[in-house]
């Protein structure tokens, strides 16, 4: 049974880092990875999608990676702002379509 | 272009009625996914729609039912409500699953169900 991971789950850095959030899975068998932002008590808005096939990929100061081999993939944000601060959360699709989610990282950015 | 809209914002029930939440997808997309999302947990799959039929279903409760519509519209029902019903419950649609795996998922602002 698939289960995705996100550390840490919460995280409050200065305005201006750069940050890493992680993300984990237990079965490398996806068909994408996809980052997400959800602010309170809002939808979510997709931030970026990851091929099984891809490395990598990068919108504006966003840059998120997959290793599928060590059910892993990073969010980095480069820069830091306070418009920044919401809960992240990663979801890898399956071979029947489903999203497995992990419960999300909420960050904080500090002015 | 108006993304995926769902209505009520907010609904307030009492325990033992039951609820009616409303989604519209973006024009295009065939596939309607539900979510439940409790305060402080990750998101739980409900249902997915798609040319309206059922496509799959979550480890819910059958209280919790729904429909697609001709229009690729959804409704999600639950009867019975129980206090632990409260919940922000997403709704999120996509182009046909299958067409292509690599389809995004766009969502709407959710409805926020307190039962009490």
């Amino acid at each position: 049974k698939q289960e995705v991971t996100q550390i840490p789950a919460a995280l409050s850095v200065p305005e201006g880092e750069n940050l890493v959030l992680n993300c984990s899975f237990t079965d490398s068998a996806i068909y994408n990875l996809q980052w997400f932002r959800q602010d309170p008590g809002k939808g979510l808005t997709s931030l970026l999608l990851i091929q099984s096939s891809q490395r990598e990929q990068t919108s504006g100061r966003l840059n998120a990676s997959l290793d599928k081999s060590s059910g892993r993939s990073t969010l980095y944000i480069a820069a830091s702002q306070p418009g920044d601060s919401a809960t992240y959360l990663c979801a890898v699709k399956e071979s029947n379509y489903q999203l497995i989610w992990g419960a999300g990282t909420k960050l904080i950015i500090k002015p | 272009e108006a993304g995926v809209t769902q209505s009520p914002t907010h609904l307030i029930k009492t325990r033992g009625q039951q609820a009616t939440l409303r989604c519209s997808p973006i024009s295009g997309h065939t596939s309607v996914y539900w979510y439940q999302q409790a305060l402080g947990l990750g998101l739980q799959f409900l249902l997915w729609y798609d040319e309206g039929e059922e496509r799959n279903r979550g480890n819910f409760p059958p209280r919790f039912s729904g429909r697609q519509f001709p229009n690729y519209s959804s409704e999600l029902n639950v009867n019975a409500l129980e206090l632990e019903d409260s919940a922000l419950y997403l709704c999120a649609s996509s182009l046909r699953q299958g067409v292509s795996t690599n389809e995004k998922l766009f969502f709407g602002s959710g409805t926020q169900l307190s039962v009490l």
